[in-house]
C-alpha cells in the first residue's frame, strides 16, 4: 500500500478565513512532505518534516503554518491568505528523507484551493 | 543551474511509442524519477532509476539514462489514451533533501 490521504480535496476561503489541509499516510514513513503546485507548473517544495521535526522550510510566508502531531499526520494551517495562493497543495512521504533509495516520495491526491 | 528540462509538448498516436525526455544537471543525482500526472490529480510515481544504472524496463515502460550527457528518457510501448497525462522527471540530488523536478512534458495520445 503506497497510499497518501488528503482533505479536503477542494477549498474555497476568503482572506481572513482560517483553515487547515490534512494529509495521512500509515506506510511507516518518517518524512513527509507539503508542495504547492500552479496550473501547468511542477509541484514547488514548501516544507520537510523528517522525525516529526521540522527539517525544510523553503522561506514560505508566515500564513502557511505547518504541523506534524505524530509521524502519520501531517497540517497546513492557513489564515489570511492571498488569491495568489489559489493552487493545488500536494502532500508526499518518504520512508526517510536520507539518500540511499529512502527518499523516493509518494504523492497525494492533493487539495485544490481557492482564495477569494 | 538548477534547472531539469523537459519538452513541453508530445503528440502521439494510439498504440505508438511515446519517449519524452529530460535533461538534468547535477551530476551527482543519486535516484531519477517518473511521474504521472492526470488533469486535476496528484503525482502517481510511475519509476525510477538508480544513477549508476543505463536501463530499467517495466512492463511498458523503459527508462535510459546516459549519465554523461545528463539525460533521461521514458518511453513508454503501445502508448493508450489513458497514457494522456502530465509527465514529470525529477532528480533526488545528493546534497539536498529535495526532489528537483522538470517543467513537465503534456502528452496527448489520439486515436
Amino acid at each position: 500500500d503506497t497510499e497518501v490521504t488528503q482533505t479536503p480535496k477542494h477549498l474555497v476561503m476568503g482572506m481572513t478565513n482560517k483553515k487547515s489541509l490534512k494529509c495521512e499516510q500509515h506506510m511507516g514513513h518518517r518524512a513527509m512532505y507539503w508542495y504547492k503546485q500552479k496550473a501547468k507548473k511542477p509541484p514547488e517544495l514548501m516544507f520537510v518534516y523528517s522525525y516529526e521535526k521540522l527539517s525544510i522550510n523553503e522561506s514560505v510566508p508566515s500564513r502557511f503554518s505547518p504541523e506534524c502531531p505524530n509521524s502519520s499526520l501531517l497540517n497546513l494551517h492557513l489564515h489570511a491568505l492571498q488569491p495568489e495562493d489559489s493552487a493545488l497543495y500536494l502532500c508526499a512521504s518518504s520512508q526517510d528523507s536520507e539518500r540511499g533509495g529512502l527518499e523516493t516520495q509518494y504523492f497525494g491526491p492533493g487539495t485544490r484551493l481557492l482564495v477569494l | 543551474g538548477e534547472d531539469v528540462e523537459q519538452s513541453l509538448f508530445l503528440s502521439v498516436r494510439e498504440g505508438d511509442s511515446s519517449v519524452i525526455n529530460c535533461t538534468y544537471t547535477d551530476s551527482s543525482s543519486t535516484y531519477l524519477y517518473w511521474y504521472k500526472q492526470e488533469p486535476g490529480a496528484g503525482l502517481q510515481l510511475l519509476t525510477y532509476i538508480f544513477s549508476n544504472m543505463d536501463m530499467k524496463q517495466d512492463q511498458r515502460l523503459t527508462v535510459l539514462l546516459n549519465k554523461k550527457d545528463k539525460h533521461l528518457s521514458l518511453r513508454i510501448a503501445d502508448t493508450q489514451t489513458g497514457d494522456s497525462a502530465i509527465y514529470f522527471c525529477a532528480e533526488s540530488r545528493i546534497a539536498t533533501d529535495k526532489l528537483i523536478f522538470g517543467t513537465g512534458t503534456r502528452l496527448q495520445v489520439f486515436p
